[in-house]
């Protein structure tokens, strides 16, 4: 199993970033992508989630109405796109692997990740 | 939301030694709690899921228990490769992580 992700970007603030995430080595319909994102020196945020199967997603209250997440089954490919940058978005963003069982419908865990992209937001 | 908090935030610990790190839930999660090790500059790293179940691959050193709202991750013997910071990560609804326990050799 493995995600590649894409590379670092510098954006203004108020523009948008997409970062991909590129998934091999496992049925990628049968499982869900997650987007955990992590500030300088900071812990873990989750972002939200996207199940590749029925393209479905939920986002965190906390970015909700900038983000979308997609995923490409052609490609086995997931995207995650945030508008409106502001200088706290600033930190490195990482897909993971997740069961598709949400609320707590199952176990969930990010078993898989991919290396992470760092986006720097500033003018 | 559900929040986490973890303590200690830090410490320091001999290797050899047993460490103790507690995730504690503002309400009820069952046993819907994970844990993870981040290495400084990488990705974060699965260690135990549904609060006491060790990810294939992760030593037997690791362990966690507990449930509703107290969680535990032991090291049992406490390894130089063990330098890392530690999550818990609770997924009733949404997840959420704790702020994490950053580990260090004394």
């Amino acid at each position: 199993v493995q995600l590649v992700q894409s590379g670092a970007e510098v954006k203004k603030p108020g523009a948008s970033v997409k970062v991909s995430c590129q998934a091999s080595g496992y049925s990628f319909t049968s499982f869900g992508i997650s987007w955990v994102r992590q500030a300088p020196g900071q812990g873990l945020e989750w972002m939200g989630w996207v199940r590749p199967h029925s393209g479905k997603t939920d986002y965190a209250q906390k970015v909700q109405g900038r983000v979308t997440m997609t995923a490409d089954t052609s490609t086995t490919t997931a995207y995650m796109e945030l508008r409106s940058l502001r200088s706290d978005d600033t930190g490195i963003y990482y897909c993971a692997r997740d069961t598709g069982n949400y609320y707590g419908s199952g176990s969930y865990f990010n078993d898989y990740w991919g290396q992470g992209t760092l986006v720097t937001v500033s003018s | 939301d559900i929040q986490m908090t973890q303590s200690p935030s830090s410490l320091s610990a001999s290797v050899g030694d047993r460490v103790t790190i507690t995730c504690q839930a503002s309400q009820d999660i069952v046993d819907y709690l994970n844990w993870y090790q981040q290495k400084p500059g990488k990705a974060p790293k699965l260690l135990i899921y549904d609060a006491s179940n060790l990810q294939t691959g992760v030593p037997s050193r690791f362990s966690g228990s507990g449930s509703g709202t107290d969680f535990t991750l032991t090291i049992s013997s406490l390894q130089p490769e063990d330098i890392a910071t530690y999550y818990c990560q609770q997924y009733d609804n949404f997840p959420t992580f704790g702020p994490g326990t950053k580990v260090d050799i004394k």
